[in-house]
């Protein structure tokens, strides 16, 4: 069965350091894969995204994440973290074979201390 | 370009009533899907369509309906409401049903069931 971890379900990290989200998943395909995030009471932006090629993505608001398929995983990164980050991120797996359905992680909720 | 609108925004419905629930994709976009988010079980696929028609389906029961119109609107119908069903529910668009196309979601429908 298909599944993605978030391991990790709060992280809180000081204004200007960097962070990693770590996503781990399981899938019995070529899987693409997904980051969004989401604020209180909002819907999921999408932050960035891997279908194939290179492994390191760029996406919105400074975020990148590396595709590393030998360890399942596809971390998201930012080098210096600003208070407007504070949110809940999610990642997601897609595959060709299972259409438009998204396998969701329970995501990771970011604080951002001053 | 209009992002995927969703009405109404919030609602607030009885125990055993029925809700209807609507989406209008981004423009051009014809794959429409549904999902469900409560804290928790997190992000859940309900269903997908393409051109009017059903292509998958999450394990939700019977009373979770959905349609999608000839112009990609789509519409999902949650009868006999119960208490659990309350929840948000985020409505994505994509370009085709093929792989590799960005996933986008609205805003979403906060539902209460009372």
């Amino acid at each position: 069965a298909q599944s993605v971890t978030q391991p990790d379900i709060h992280i809180t990290v000081s204004e200007g350091a960097s962070l990693e989200l770590r996503c781990n998943y399981s899938y019995g395909a070529t899987p693409y894969l997904f980051w969004y995030v989401q604020s209180p009471g909002q819907g999921l932006q999408l932050l960035l995204k891997y279908f194939s090629g290179d492994t390191l993505v760029q996406g919105i608001k400074g975020f990148e994440a590396e595709f590393k398929r030998s360890q399942s995983s596809f971390n998201l990164r930012k080098p210096s973290v600003h208070w407007s980050d504070a949110a809940e991120y999610f990642c997601a797996v897609g595959a060709a074979e299972y259409g438009n359905k998204l396998v969701f992680g329970a995501g990771t909720i970011l604080r951002v201390k001053s | 370009k209009a992002g995927v609108t969703q009405t109404p925004r919030y609602l607030i419905k009885t125990r055993g009533q029925q809700v209807t629930l609507s989406c209008s994709p981004i423009s051009g976009h014809r794959s429409v899907s549904w999902y469900q988010q409560t804290p928790g079980q997190g992000l859940q696929f309900l269903f997908e369509y393409f051109s009017e028609t059903q292509r998958n389906k999450g394990n939700f029961p019977g009373r979770f309906s959905g349609r999608q119109f000839s112009n990609s609107r789509s519409e999902m119908n949650v009868s006999t409401l119960e208490l659990g069903d309350s929840a948000l529910y985020l409505c994505a668009s994509r370009a085709d049903s093929g792989s590799g196309n960005t996933i986008y979601f609205g805003e979403g429908s906060w539902l209460t069931v009372v």
